[in-house]
């Protein structure tokens, strides 16, 4: 158990409005993940954190944005949903080498009407 | 350009058969990771292993094998005497260098194992 929780777990809201997703870990690691999953695509990378206020993108971040004011919260968010953000979310950390495995939250599923 | 790909897209085997799933990857990278990772129908994402580059020795841990070859790029891995237990999607993923020291894993598309009583 890596420590990590997703919030909230499934979430269903209408076009246009905006939706922050929270990562929470315990265990002060560095690097922190959001990654979406999609049928046919695995899943993809939308922002990372390396530290505090420490913020980049990944390959699929436009709609997105993320932001880190604790070492222990990740925040994801859909400044005006579409349909297209319909997608399961995972949150993930790395402990220790920026290169090692990634542990994953449980996801929060994420409908977009 | 990073890649990776499970060309399997489904497998369905009867229980105690032997099933290997298939990880193909591009990387220009000298020095890289290669990752799998399970995800049961419950819908969590289970690390199974990490291999680095420079080590080609094959893994063995119970029933779970894996078969690094950078000659063929490949990263294979194969499930002995199959359970229910073992139906789920096999994730097969890539570390990739994206911006200072982070690591960011590529990922394949999957493949959705079926074990079969």
């Amino acid at each position: 158990d890596a420590g990590i929780t997703q919030s909230p777990r499934h979430k269903v809201t209408e076009t246009g409005t905006p939706v922050t997703l929270r990562c929470h870990q315990t265990e002060n690691h560095r690097y922190m993940y959001w990654y979406r999953q999609d049928p046919g695509h695995g899943l993809r990378l939308i922002h990372y954190s390396y530290g505090v206020k420490d913020t980049d993108k990944g390959e699929v971040s436009d709609g997105y944005s993320v932001s880190r004011s604790k070492t222990e919260d990740f925040l994801l968010t859909l400044e005006s949903a579409t349909s297209s953000q319909t997608s399961v979310y995972f949150c993930a950390i790395t402990p220790g080498n920026p290169r090692g495995e990634q542990y994953f939250g449980p996801g929060t599923r994420l409908t977009v009407t | 350009a990073q890649k990776v790909t499970q060309a399997q897209t489904e497998i369905s085997v009867v229980e105690k058969e032997d099933v290997t799933l298939d990880c193909v990857y591009e990387t220009r990278d000298t020095t890289y990771y290669l990752f799998w990772y399970k995800q049961p129908p419950s819908g969590e994402l289970v690390f199974l292993i990490r291999r680095n580059s420079f080590d080609e020795q094959n893994e063995i841990s119970g029933r779970y094998s894996w078969n690094f070859q950078k000659s063929t790029s490949s990263f294979n891995f194969t499930i002995t005497a199959s359970q229910v237990v073992d139906s789920a999607v096999y994730f097969c993923a890539l570390s990739g260098v994206y911006g200072g020291a982070t690591n960011k894993l590529i990922f394949g598309t999957g493949t959705l194992l079926a074990v079969q009583p």
